[in-house]
């Protein structure tokens, strides 16, 4: 069972630079989501999509872009990448909506900008 | 808006000591209230959940119980083993309208050394 997987796991970017990352489930979820991890800040939510072709801003979208071409997929993209968007990056999935009483947690990315 | 709000850390205890970790919520109706755990390296595992006032979560030994007149939902262990040092987050999924999205708390790194 591969659940949500994220790629790529460790990731050093150039300031200005642009990357995506990757997330794919295999559950048939719904419902998918990008958070953000910083040092002291808990999790916070990036982007979301209630289905294929659906997506909307979460609580922190600036900067970050996403598409949900398929129900599978879920990247997300940077455009031109800042130190500020140092961080762990978690997707996640869920059956029953954003906050669903299970919701699959891929292992995360971790993003260094310089 | 809703929130959370936990004790901070690090914590750090001996193995078989007594745990508690504090949450407490802001938060409009009636929320449902989650504990999840992160272990060094790996994305955020569901730990337990309470969906009412007065309902006990429990899983692995861990407990916490929805007090809907202090607004809390602390997390306890009666004895913590080394295995169960992780980063600990207290979240909230609100009832309202548009606030359906899990909240988390900004975490609580507990250690426990042999």
């Amino acid at each position: 069972n591969a659940g949500v997987t994220q790629t790529p796991k460790f990731q050093v970017l150039k300031t200005g630079q642009s990357m995506t990352l990757q997330c794919a489930q295999d559950m048939n979820h719904e419902y998918m989501s990008w958070y953000r991890q910083d040092p002291g800040m808990g999790l916070r939510l990036i982007h979301y999509s209630v289905g294929a072709g659906i997506t909307d801003q979460g609580e922190v979208p600036n900067g970050y872009n996403v598409s949900r071409s398929t129900t599978e997929d879920f990247p997300l993209r940077l455009l031109s990448a800042a130190p500020s968007q140092t961080s762990v990056y978690f997707c996640a999935s869920s059956l029953d909506g954003l906050s669903g009483n299970t919701i699959y947690f891929g292992e995360g990315s971790w993003l260094t900008v310089v | 808006g809703n929130s959370v709000t936990q004790m901070e850390g690090p914590v750090t205890l001996s193995e078989e000591a007594f745990l508690t970790i504090n949450c407490t919520y802001t938060a409009t109706g009636y929320p449902s209230l989650f504990w999840y755990v992160q272990y060094p390296g790996e994305g955020l595992q569901l730990l337990l959940k309470a969906t009412k006032a007065d309902d006990k979560g429990s899983n692995k030994g861990f407990e916490a119980t929805y007090r809907k007149e202090t607004t809390s939902f602390h997390l306890e262990k009666g004895s913590v083993q080394v295995s169960d040092s992780a980063v600990y987050f207290c979240a909230l999924r609100g009832t309202q309208g548009g606030s359906e999205k899990l909240v988390f708390g900004k975490g609580t790194k507990l250690t426990v050394n042999p």
